[in-house]
């Protein structure tokens, strides 16, 4: 079975630009999360989508956001980058039939640099 | 809110030697416990689980932890220590929806 995947796994871009980063789940899995990993602040939840709607949000700026698509496959998108946006983008997925006894399968992570 | 606490920044052990790493909750109502590791430029995975029942839970690649709920931690352990092993571990609770994550302990195994 694939695992979660998650691309690109590099970017550079620059201040001011948007980048859009993709994540396929498990085969099965409905809830896809979002998570940014920093050094500083370590993992912060970002969003969470179940069947195409935003079921949870973290305390990010609206110019985090993200969408699930009817395949479960779910993008992100950061627009206006900033310096600090620099991080490891960490999507996993999970079963959502039962919920708190489903762990999250993460994928390998986009690190986007941000110059 | 729901948390965690992973006191220890750094863990160093000898190969051969046991491993502990430290995580304390604080949570309203029943804990949902998880253990992950992170090796370089990967992903985390996951290693175990407490949700009810007993209170040593056996995971992957040979860790366990123990749930002790007088004094609110979730230690992960293995009895004997590998180089491989060195790597990033998390401590995380359930809340809601949502995962919250500790800060990671950086555990080193020398040879």
């Amino acid at each position: 079975k694939a695992g979660v995947t998650q691309t690109p796994r590099y970017l550079i871009k620059t201040r001011g630009q948007q980048v859009t980063l993709s994540c396929s789940p498990i085969s099965g899995h409905r809830s896809v999360s979002w998570y940014q990993q920093t050094p500083g602040q370590g993992l912060q939840f970002l969003f969470e989508y179940f069947s195409e709607t935003q079921r949870n949000k973290g305390n990010f700026p609206g110019r985090f956001s993200g969408r699930q698509f009817s395949n479960s496959r779910s993008e992100m998108n950061v627009s206006t980058l900033e310096l600090g946006d620099s991080a490891l983008y960490l999507c996993a997925s999970s079963l959502t039939t039962d919920v708190y006894n489903s762990p999250l399968h993460f994928g390998n992570g986009t690190r986007l640099t941000v110059t | 809110a729901q948390s965690v606490a992973q006191p220890e920044d750094q863990v160093n052990v000898a190969e051969g030697n046991p491993l502990t790493v430290k995580c304390t909750y604080s949570v309203s109502g029943n804990p949902y416990l998880f253990w992950y590791v992170q090796y370089p430029n990967r992903g985390l995975q996951f290693l175990l689980k407490y949700i009810t029942g007993d209170n040593l839970v056996k995971g992957s690649y040979g860790f366990e932890a123990e749930f002790n709920k007088s004094q609110t931690s979730f230690h992960l352990k293995k009895p004997s220590a590998l180089v491989s092993d060195s790597a990033l571990y998390f401590c995380a609770v359930r809340d809601g929806q949502n995962f919250v994550f500790g800060p990671g302990t950086r555990l080193s195994v020398l040879p």
